[in-house]
């Protein structure tokens, strides 16, 4: 079935560093693909997004880029700032499917330190 | 702006006891969508519905019941709360017909079970 599988944490940075959370799906055909972030005591907010194969979702200094032929979906930022500390959530859907949800991984902390 | 809203961000209950759990959404969404979230296992779909009155089982609906009488209102029912439904629910909408399948999202309500 469809699945996504991202790098467990928790990921603990010095602020500017560079970040990577790796994730990768399984799924037939082209879902949509996601990564959501979750600020401590907030709800998911959708961070970027791509719908297509090579496309890249930028927000906020991160960037992922839809890749098909390895089937994964790295976030990535520059340089990461205390307030980026959060769970940051992958995941995928198939448009225009009623019904639909939402297929997400298990999530990634992130700690950011000055 | 989009809202999402749950009715309750923290509730303590107990054992046996029967629980609502009531979302609702400002968009004219069709779909309106209950996970549960717990430490390690991140997002479970426990219950989506695409229409007034329709609802579909999702990864874990035993123990879980819903209701959706009008467009806009999503419930979710603990009709015997147990302790292994302590946790954080978050309830999500998103549009019908074509679209990318982003997902909006409540703030969560943290539901523990004595």
């Amino acid at each position: 079935g469809n699945s996504v599988t991202q790098m467990e944490g928790p990921v603990t940075l010095s602020e500017e560093a560079f970040l990577t959370i790796n994730c990768t799906y399984t799924a037939t055909g082209y879902p949509s693909l996601f990564w959501y972030v979750q600020y401590p005591g907030e709800g998911l907010q959708l961070l970027l997004k791509a719908t297509k194969a090579d496309d890249k979702g930028s927000n906020k200094g991160f960037e992922a880029t839809y890749r098909k032929e390895t089937t994964s979906f790295h976030l990535e930022k520059g340089s990461v700032q205390v307030s980026d500390s959060a769970v940051y959530f992958c995941a995928l859907r198939y448009p225009d499917q009623a019904g639909t949800a939402l297929i997400f991984g298990k999530g990634t902390t992130l700690s950011v330190s000055s | 702006d989009v809202k999402v809203t749950q009715s309750s961000r923290y509730l303590v209950k107990r054992t046996g006891e029967k629980v609502f759990l009531e979302c609702v959404q400002d968009m004219d969404h069709e779909n309106m969508f209950w996970y549960r979230q717990d430490p390690g296992l991140g997002l479970r779909l426990i219950y989506f519905s695409y229409d007034v009155k329709m609802k579909e089982k999702g990864d874990i609906p035993e123990g879980y019941s819903v209701s959706r009488e009008k467009k806009e209102r999503f419930s979710l029912i603990l009709e015997s709360a147990s302790t292994n439904q302590t946790s954080m629910y978050l309830c999500a909408s998103t549009t019908g017909g074509a679209n990318t399948g982003e997902l909006f999202f409540g703030e969560g309500s943290r539901l523990t079970v004595l």
